[in-house]
């Protein structure tokens, strides 16, 4: 089966623009993540649902950033008036249930703030 | 509140050689550990965890992991290194007593020389 895919791979915005990054988990999956990796540094943690449930999104660096999973699947993380310190690689985890801890990792998408 | 220091940024060792890369953890709780690996242009990849347990973990590729409590630590060896290997690896640990999220470390770039 597929694993988590993520679009686009590639993003370059300039700073002030609105992006919006998508990802699919693995099928039947419950749980999903996303992450922030800097160049050079380990993921960050962003925020976690549960089936439409956004459990947790003690990561979001600021209030520009914004997450959504409304039918439990699929995931749109979007960052609301780009700067250039949002440039990373933002990264989509799934696991099959909750606690399940094996989380399959989708390619990332390279955000470029110019 | 969990977190792991990876100690050394970069590590080369030998085809055929040893590799060991380090991982301590810090938990207020019994730690979930984990190690990941990235290839270039590649999403994260589970090589192994510790949950409970046996605390020698086998996981791909001819790699284990030892969770030593008294030493809150949580080495990554494999006997002798391929070229193959060449990646980054990071070691992380899961929140599990608040929800999945995982904690990575900044990760371990390993070089493999012929």
């Amino acid at each position: 089966g597929a694993g988590v895919s993520q679009s686009p791979r590639y993003k370059v915005a300039k700073r002030g623009q609105d992006v919006a990054l998508r990802c699919d988990p693995i099928s039947g999956h419950v749980s999903l993540f996303w992450y922030q990796q800097a160049l050079g540094q380990g993921p960050e943690f962003l925020t976690y649902f549960q089936n439409e449930a956004q459990l947790d999104k003690s990561g979001l660096p600021s209030d520009r950033f914004f997450a959504e999973r409304p039918e439990g699947s699929v995931s749109t993380l979007k960052i609301q008036r780009t700067q250039q310190e949002d440039s990373a690689v933002y990264l989509c985890a799934s696991s099959f249930r909750q606690a399940d801890y094996e989380q399959y990792f989708g390619p990332g998408t390279r955000l470029t703030v110019t | 509140a969990q977190s792991v220091t990876q100690l050394g940024s970069h590590v080369s060792v030998s085809e055929g050689a040893l590799v060991l890369l380090r991982c301590n953890y810090s938990s207020s709780v019994p730690p979930y550990l984990f190690w990941y690996v990235q290839y270039p242009n590649q999403g994260l990849q589970l090589l192994l965890k510790y949950t409970t347990g046996a605390t020698l973990v086998k996981g791909i590729n001819g790699f284990e992991a030892e969770f030593k409590k008294s030493e809150t630590s949580f080495h990554l060896t494999k006997p002798s290194a391929h070229m193959s290997d060449a990646a980054e690896y990071f070691c992380a640990v899961s929140d599990h007593d608040r929800d999945d999220k995982i904690i990575f470390g900044k990760g371990t770039r390993l070089h493999i020389l012929p």
